[in-house]
């Protein structure tokens, strides 16, 4: 069956630090890969998509970037957070109309 | 304005009664999954439906692709359902699961 690992579970990092997130699968090949976000009281909004190795779809202007290194793994990075970059990440695997999410994220910038 | 709509946004209900939720969407859909998320965050799917009707336990799922309709239904609801229902779907054509706002239910003993 197919699984998402998806790490840390949670994260607190300063202003102006990177990020790295980091999500796999395990169970299936070629997944469409995403990552969202959900602000506090906020809906999930799409960050990134992923159809393939190196092919990385993004939805909305922002400091942050994807990529997608191998078949399985999706890699969401910062070169420097913002405060506003707080929230809870999500990565979620979809394949034949299946659809599996990680545990998510909860990122604090202070 | 969102492709996937819930209704309600909140809701409130003491516990044993029928709880329904709501999704309406815009195009035909491959696919239309109903989450489920925690207060700590974490997302379980509940169902995938691309037609007709899915129960599991307490919990109904059904879709009328005619009308773009999805409901989530809860029987005998209880404090442990409490947290927020997503409905996501999955557009024919396209790569990227959609979510809805989500329904944030909260069952009272």
């Amino acid at each position: 069956s197919q699984t998402i690992h998806q790490w840390p579970a949670t994260l607190v990092q300063p202003v102006g630090s990177p990020l790295s997130l980091e999500c796999t699968v395990e169970g299936t090949s070629n997944p469409n890969l995403y990552w969202y976000r959900q602000a506090a009281g906020r809906g999930l909004q799409l960050l990134f998509y992923s159809v393939g190795i190196g092919q990385i779809s993004s939805e909305v202007p922002q400091n942050l970037s994807a990529s997608r290194p191998q078949d399985r793994q999706f890699i969401l990075s910062s070169k420097k957070l913002l405060l506003s970059d707080s929230g809870f990440y999500l990565c979620a695997c979809e394949r034949n109309t299946e659809a599996f999410f990680g545990q998510g994220t909860r990122l604090t910038v202070v | 304005k969102n492709e996937v709509e819930q209704s309600p946004q909140n809701l409130t209900a003491q516990e044993g009664e029928f709880i329904t939720i709501n999704c309406s969407y815009s195009v035909g859909i491959s696919a239309l999954h109903w989450l489920q998320q925690h207060p700590g965050g974490g997302i379980v799917s509940l169902f995938m439906l691309s037609s007709g009707k899915k129960k599991h336990g307490r919990l109904i799922a059904t879709i009328n692709i005619q009308e773009k309709h999805s409901s989530l239904h809860i029987t005998a609801s209880h404090p442990r359902d409490s947290a927020v229902y997503i409905c996501a779907v999955m557009y024919q054509g396209a790569q990227k699961l959609v979510f809805g706002q989500g329904t944030r239910l909260t069952i009272n003993p």
